[in-house]
């Protein structure tokens, strides 16, 4: 049973330009949230994707945007990339929208922005 | 704001030794979770504490959630190594599934 799949799993970006990310969540999970973690600090939430649409979004600003396709995978893009935009940038799948359901994280993409 | 503020942030121990690591806030949380992260990894989920009081134990961990569902600690007993890595707490709105983490605590155990 494969776990969470990211990839890629490091890219370098030069400032101004776009990136998107790619998740495939866990098998029989439906819900897709991404997470954005600096080096050494905990992940911050981005936004979640529930039955293809945005459910929920943290304090990001317009050029986060995402995707959830109908077989539940995922896509994160960045636009106008900024150096502040380097991280680790996380995804975690679970089965419903709770937090209080166990949700399991992929290894994570690697965003360098020069 | 829901914050969840971890102490310490950093901790360098010997082995066998013990320690506490601690995750506060002002809110209350309808569960809390503890990972364990190594690096290039993503979180692993160590355990989830629902009821106030409760304390779970996994192994040489355990892990505590206060009465009124506001803060938790970890517990590691005679460290090893194999410890070594970045602990972090979360916890979230019920039902948002939107998790709010603590800066996490970097441990290292030399052996």
């Amino acid at each position: 049973d494969a776990g969470v799949t990211q990839s890629p799993t490091h890219l370098i970006k030069t400032r101004g330009q776009q990136v998107t990310l790619r998740c495939s969540p866990k098998s029989g999970h439906d819900t897709v949230s991404w997470y954005q973690q600096a080096l050494g600090q905990g992940p911050q939430f981005i936004f979640q994707y529930y039955e293809e649409e945005e459910r929920q979004r943290g304090n990001f600003p317009d050029r986060f945007s995402g995707h959830q396709f109908p077989n539940y995978s995922s896509e994160l893009n960045v636009n106008a990339l900024l150096l502040g935009d380097s991280a680790l940038y996380l995804c975690a799948s679970s089965w419903g929208r709770s937090s209080g359901n166990t949700i399991y994280f992929g290894e994570g993409s690697w965003l360098t922005v020069v | 704001t829901q914050l969840l503020e971890q102490s310490p942030q950093f901790l360098s121990i010997q082995e066998g030794e013990n320690l506490t690591v601690y995750c506060n806030s002002s809110s209350v949380f309808s569960s809390l979770q503890w990972y364990r992260q190594e690096p290039g990894e993503g979180p692993v989920l160590l355990v989830t504490v629902v009821t106030g009081g409760e304390v779970k134990k996994l192994k040489r961990l355990t892990f505590q959630f206060g009465d009124a569902r506001k803060d938790s600690s970890l517990h590691i007993t005679a460290a090893q190594p194999g410890d070594t890595g970045l602990y972090l707490c979360a916890g979230g709105p019920s039902n948002t599934g939107k998790l709010i983490f603590g800066q996490g605590t970097t441990l290292q155990v030399k052996p």
